[in-house]
């Protein structure tokens, strides 16, 4: 099994509706993050989490909210979603000062019509 | 956060030794330099982390001079699969940082030809 697991990994909703995107990791972790990728463009930092009882904005949160329901489990939402969002989310763990490596998860690719 | 700059894209041959450098002239003490490799619609993977001087690991090597304002990624003998977009980030990854949080650029596409 991934280390980080996004579900879905493809998803196409209508403008207005509200979605849900998830993130499950098993490494221990208590750092997670969320970044959206745009085609030919980098990632960028939409939120993040040191802790379950901790959530920070990131470089693009506006449309966006997050949910930290468990260490494990670090969820996404668009609460009305414009077609401006459409593009691939990564969800990423990082153990910090042991495990500095951030690890990524496939991906969800979300297009919104 | 100390911003990067990179190539935005590279072209090299199978066999040859890659160098990709990246400046980031307003390092902060505590920052780290860190590279990673992401492949069209994967995640982005962790190649390299270094503080000064030179690492190196299985995959590749991170050369970090002195003032620590640049640093160089060497792939040695890429092969085609090493096509892929090279990301170089800054930033404190120490428990407690306030800045543990990478902010990616825009990469630096490498392509290899047979």
């Amino acid at each position: 099994d991934a280390d980080v697991t996004q579900t879905p990994r493809n998803r196409i909703t209508k403008t207005g509706k509200r979605i849900m995107l998830e993130c499950s990791q098993t490494k221990g972790h208590d750092r997670m993050y969320w970044y959206r990728q745009d085609p030919g463009l980098g990632l960028r930092l939409i939120y993040y989490s040191f802790d379950v009882k901790d959530i920070n904005k990131g470089e693009i949160s506006d449309g966006y909210s997050v949910s930290r329901q468990a260490q494990a489990k670090f969820s996404l939402s668009l609460e009305s979603a414009i077609p401006n969002q459409t593009a691939l989310y990564f969800c990423a763990t990082s153990g910090g000062w042991e495990d500095y490596g951030y690890t990524f998860g496939s991906g969800t690719r979300l297009t919104v019509v | 956060l100390a911003k990067t700059t990179q190539p935005i894209s590279m072209d090299s041959y199978e066999g040859q030794e890659v160098n990709i450098t990246c400046s980031h002239n307003n390092i902060a003490t505590n920052d780290y330099i860190t590279w990673y490799q992401q492949f069209p619609s994967q995640g982005p993977r962790f190649i390299i982390q270094g503080y000064k001087t030179k690492v190196t690991n299985e995959v590749a090597s991170l050369f970090i001079p002195a003032d620590r304002k640049s640093s160089t990624l060497s792939l040695p003998r890429v092969s085609l699969s090493d096509t892929a977009v090279y990301y170089c980030l800054v930033g404190d990854i120490g428990y407690g940082g306030a800045t543990n949080k990478l902010i990616f650029g825009t990469g630096t596409l490498l392509a290899v030809q047979p």
